[in-house]
């Protein structure tokens, strides 16, 4: 595997249960990222990791929660969400630098939430 | 103020065309536009990036035009071709260095043959 990986590549939960998001990044990368993707809205940042330590958290909802154990990977537990989470789950990497911070992106998860 | 906004939603042009795609931000502090494409399927991929102490950045194809003083810009794509129907987004950073980009909402673009 190369690239940034995200299993699985569809997830369909209720309301009342856990699951997991998983990334991984082959890229010797420091720095890892969630973002949701929603239809006709822009990408929304949700946590960054930088060297396994959480440097942003734009204000999202304690249902979300990340777990970065090592600087490869990176996961986004989920419990008790809402149909209005539904939508496509992005893992992103970096090698973050002062003057540059290319962010390569995973496939994605497309999360449906009944 | 965070805001990017990004025209239009959707395009279609045709093969050998040019597809021309516009951006516009309010935060002047903002130096750092890069644009990503995002095939079906797949995550979004750097395309193309400038800062603004020039006017436009030319890769191949792919060109991004800079107006400092209208906070626009916007990416051009000659002799555009079926293999570039995408979404792209453009977005914006303080500091190419930062962890933080505020993304448009991107444009679907359609070349049709």
């Amino acid at each position: 595997e190369t690239g940034v990986t995200q299993t699985p590549r569809h997830l369909v939960m209720g309301m009342t249960n856990k699951k997991s998001l998983k990334c991984e990044q082959h890229l010797g990368h420091n720095a890892m990222y969630w973002y949701k993707q929603s239809a006709k809205k822009p990408l929304e940042l949700m946590f960054v990791y930088n060297f396994k330590e959480q440097t942003e958290n734009n204000s999202v909802p304690s249902r979300f929660s990340p777990e970065c154990p090592n600087s490869s990977h990176l996961f986004l537990h989920l419990h008790t969400l809402q149909p209005e989470d539904s939508a496509l789950y992005l893992c992103a990497s970096s090698l973050q630098r002062e003057t540059y911070n290319e962010q390569f992106f995973g496939p994605g998860t497309r999360l449906t939430v009944l | 103020q965070q805001q990017v906004k990004q025209s239009p939603q959707s395009l279609i042009v045709q093969k050998g065309g040019i597809s021309i795609i516009n951006c516009a931000y309010e935060n002047t502090a903002f130096d750092y536009f890069p644009w990503y494409q995002q095939f079906p399927g797949k995550g979004p991929a750097l395309l193309i990036a400038i800062r603004p102490d020039v006017s436009e950045k030319k890769e191949g194809r792919f060109t991004i035009s800079f107006n400092k003083s209208a906070k626009q810009f916007s990416l051009h794509i000659m002799d555009s071709q079926p293999g570039d129907s995408a979404t792209y987004f453009c977005a914006a950073s303080i500091g190419a260095g930062s962890y933080q980009l505020t993304f448009g909402k991107g444009t679907k673009l359609s070349v049709i043959p």
